[in-house]
C-alpha cells in the first residue's frame, strides 16, 4: 500500500533554532516528491519539487533533500513567520499526489 | 486575482441536503482535482479530471459526484450530505509537470 509518513507531527522551535522535518514513503512508481506549506485556513502553497535521489533544493531558510526512501526539509535559523504546517506529497503515476499528514511547526520569538 | 477560486468559502448545512461546491481556475490547466482535508488524515483525493471529457474517482469518492462544465470549472456535489462529510475541501489544478496549485478551500459543516 502506498504510504507517506511525516514526522514529527508537531515541532516547536525557538527563533534561530535549526531543525529538520522528515518525510518517508513507500510508493511504487515514484515520479517526484513535493513539499508544500499550509497556513491555517488556506490552501497549500508549493515550495519544492525533487525528482531523484541526491537532489537538493533551497529557498531562503529552507532546504529540501531526497533519498530513495525519504526526504528532509531542513529549516535553518527559523523565524516566527516560518510557522505553518509543512506537507509532503509523492507523485504517483500520471499527476496523482499521495499526501502525508503534515508537520505543524511553531517558531517562537 | 487568485488563480484558483472556490465558492462558497464557508457553508453550514443539514443532514440530507444537497450541496454543490464550485471551483474556477484561470491558469489554463486541463487537470483539476478535488480533495478533502481532515485533522490527522491529511489531504485525500475525491475526484480528478484530466480534461473536460475525463472524470476519475479518487480514493474516497463514495457520497460525492463531480461535473466538469468547462476547462476552467469543476464542481463537487454532495447529493445527500451527512455529518462525516464535515471537512475542509480543496480544489486544485496541475500543470504538465504535475505541480498542483490549490484554491483557498471551503469549510463545510454538516449538522
Amino acid at each position: 500500500e502506498d504510504q507517506v509518513t511525516q514526522s514529527p507531527e508537531a515541532l516547536r522551535l525557538q527563533e534561530g533554532e535549526s531543525s529538520s522535518l522528515n518525510c518517508s514513503y513507500t510508493v511504487s512508481g515514484l515520479r517526484g516528491l513535493f513539499w508544500y506549506r499550509q497556513d491555517p485556513g488556506k490552501g497549500p502553497e508549493f515550495l519544492f519539487t525533487l525528482y531523484s535521489a541526491g537532489e537538493e533544493k533551497e529557498k531562503e531558510r529552507l532546504k529540501a533533500t531526497l533519498t530513495k526512501k525519504e526526504s528532509f526539509l531542513h529549516i535553518t535559523a527559523p523565524k516566527p513567520e516560518d510557522s505553518a504546517t509543512y506537507l509532503c506529497a509523492v507523485l504517483k503515476g500520471f499527476q496523482k499526489l499521495v499526501f502525508g499528514t503534515g508537520t505543524r511547526l511553531l517558531v517562537s520569538p | 486575482d487568485a488563480d484558483v477560486t472556490q465558492t462558497p468559502r464557508n457553508r453550514i448545512t443539514k443532514t440530507g441536503k444537497r450541496i454543490m461546491l464550485e471551483c474556477s481556475q484561470t491558469k489554463g490547466h486541463d487537470r483539476m482535482y478535488w480533495y478533502r482535508q481532515d485533522p490527522g488524515l491529511g489531504l485525500r483525493l475525491i475526484y480528478y479530471s484530466f480534461d473536460v471529457k475525463d472524470i476519475n474517482k479518487g480514493e474516497i469518492s463514495d457520497g460525492y459526484s463531480v461535473s466538469r462544465q468547462a476547462q476552467a470549472k469543476f464542481s463537487l456535489s454532495l447529493e445527500s450530505a451527512i455529518p462525516n462529510q464535515t471537512a475542509l475541501y480543496f480544489c486544485a489544478t496541475s500543470d504538465p509537470g504535475a505541480l498542483q496549485f490549490f484554491g483557498p478551500g471551503t469549510r463545510l459543516t454538516v449538522l
